[in-house]
């Protein structure tokens, strides 16, 4: 079955360094979206990305995130300068279909610690 | 805006009890989606159930059922006979048709099936 996959699963850093968050999402996928759930709470929609641009994104996405797809297959997630409050599980998704239509597959996350 | 409401923050069962799950969902919106994400304690997301805002008919799935009430804007999920690999975070979401599509999600339930 496919799936959305995400690299690193796990990664420690310390304040103030940028950080890369990569995910491969479905291949056939149009749509794609990184969400952020801080340890114990409630999963948050960050930003969503359609046809090479950002379609709607959240006020927790400031200027020090950023998004890209830089090879048609992989689609980023940047952090320039990461914050301790920016430690959290970041979410991939993907989804085939605009609306509710498309059933939206999550990646299995990768845990950010900034220390 | 759209808001997700899920009232039961923690609830604990014996296995084989049968136990609901409270969603209560907001939207100004008259075509919209609702979900059901199960987070084990592994932490990824798994899909259960999607429903939209024309189908008010209930769903069972094995031991898993849904009942969608557009009356009350509820979805609440029932787990029949529990078992303690149901041990998990329930996340109920709503997605909109406008505005990127994202899912706006509650803040969780935490279920402990105990023997």
């Amino acid at each position: 079955e496919p799936e959305v996959t995400q690299t690193p699963s796990h990664q420690v850093t310390q304040m103030g360094q940028e950080v890369i968050l990569r995910c491969v999402p479905i291949s056939n996928h149009l749509y794609f979206y990184w969400y952020r759930q801080i340890l114990g709470q409630k999963v948050e929609f960050l930003v969503s990305f359609y046809n090479n641009e950002i379609s709607e994104k959240s006020e927790i996405f400031d200027d020090q995130f950023s998004v890209e797809r830089p090879d048609g297959s992989n689609f980023t997630l940047k952090i320039r300068s990461t914050k301790l409050e920016d430690s959290a599980m970041y979410f991939c998704a993907s989804r085939r279909l605009a609306g509710g239509t498309g059933e939206l597959f999550f990646g299995e996350g990768s845990r950010l610690t900034v220390l | 805006a759209q808001k997700v409401t899920q009232a039961q923050t923690e609830i604990s069962v014996v296995e084989k009890e049968d136990v609901t799950l409270d969603c209560v969902y907001e939207t100004r919106d008259t075509t919209y989606y609702l979900f059901w994400y199960k987070q084990p304690p592994s932490g990824e997301l798994v899909f259960l159930i999607r429903r939209n805002s024309f189908d008010e008919q209930n769903e069972i799935s094995g031991r898993y059922s849904w009942n969608f009430q557009k009356s009350t804007s509820s979805f609440n999920f029932t787990i029949t006979a529990s078992q303690v690999v149901d041990s998990a975070v329930y996340f109920c979401a709503l997605s909109e048709t406008g505005g990127g599509n994202k899912l706006t999600f509650g803040t969780g339930t935490q279920l402990k099936v105990e023997l």
